[in-house]
């Protein structure tokens, strides 16, 4: 239990279907995180969100759409996705730290998703 | 695009044996992680390295950080049953200036333990 929680830890959608994954953390950070987890690939960055604001948004295709209420809740919004979006969709959470060192990044367990 | 290469990719030994896997990259890193994520779970880190020629001890594991803080290795002794799980490097650029840290992921090194 790394104090990052995930919904659902399944889904499987069909390419016109509209669903949200969502992601809790429960222990104070400021900084979350969603990430795309494929088979042999690395991880990917999608959005980073501080404080509530959008950082960073990797060349995310629209299709995916973000939203953080508050410091504890982040959500990725999906729709129209395509068979190869399916994935394992990670939230994590870190606390803002020392600039010389990478902060610890708690992961959830993911939200495998897959399209068909 | 700073890129983490990681070697093995799969990696296959007995229990009680040693191995090393690798973390290799052409950029510097501020600082390197490793997690390791087990099946049906996210990753969990395991380590922190900021130091050029850094090495931390985690019981059985041996975690060193190379001089020009491009490098990383992961060295296991007397490898368990519960290691089995993919170990993921991560390289930080520090600190965005925007309160949060982006971290680059190697593929990961697949290692099962056999009794």
């Amino acid at each position: 239990e790394t104090g990052v929680t995930q919904t659902p830890r399944h889904l499987v959608m069909g390419m016109t279907n509209k669903k949200s994954l969502k992601c809790e953390q429960h222990l104070g950070h400021n900084a979350m995180y969603w990430y795309k987890q494929s088979a042999k690939k690395p991880l990917e960055l999608m959005f980073v969100y501080n404080f509530k604001e959008q950082t960073e948004n990797n060349s995310v295709p629209s299709r995916f759409s973000p939203e953080c209420p508050n410091s504890s809740h982040l959500f990725l919004h999906l729709h129209t996705l395509q068979p190869e979006d399916s994935a394992l969709y990670l939230c994590a959470s870190s606390l803002p730290g020392l600039a010389l060192v990478g902060n610890e990044q708690f992961f959830g367990p993911g939200t495998r998703l897959t399209v068909l | 695009t700073q890129l983490l290469e990681q070697s093995p990719q799969f990696l296959s030994i007995q229990e009680g044996e040693n191995l090393t896997v690798y973390c290799n990259s052409s950029s510097v890193f501020s600082s390197l992680q490793w997690y390791r994520q087990e099946p049906g779970e996210g990753p969990v880190l395991l380590v922190t390295v900021v130091t050029g020629g850094e090495v931390k001890k985690l019981k059985r594991l041996t975690f060193q950080f190379g001089d020009a803080r491009k490098d990383s290795s992961l060295h296991i002794t007397a490898a368990q049953p519960g290691d089995t799980g993919l170990y993921l490097c991560a390289g930080s650029r520090g600190y965005s200036g925007a309160g949060s840290y982006q971290l680059t992921f190697g593929k990961g090194t697949k290692l099962s333990v056999i009794p």
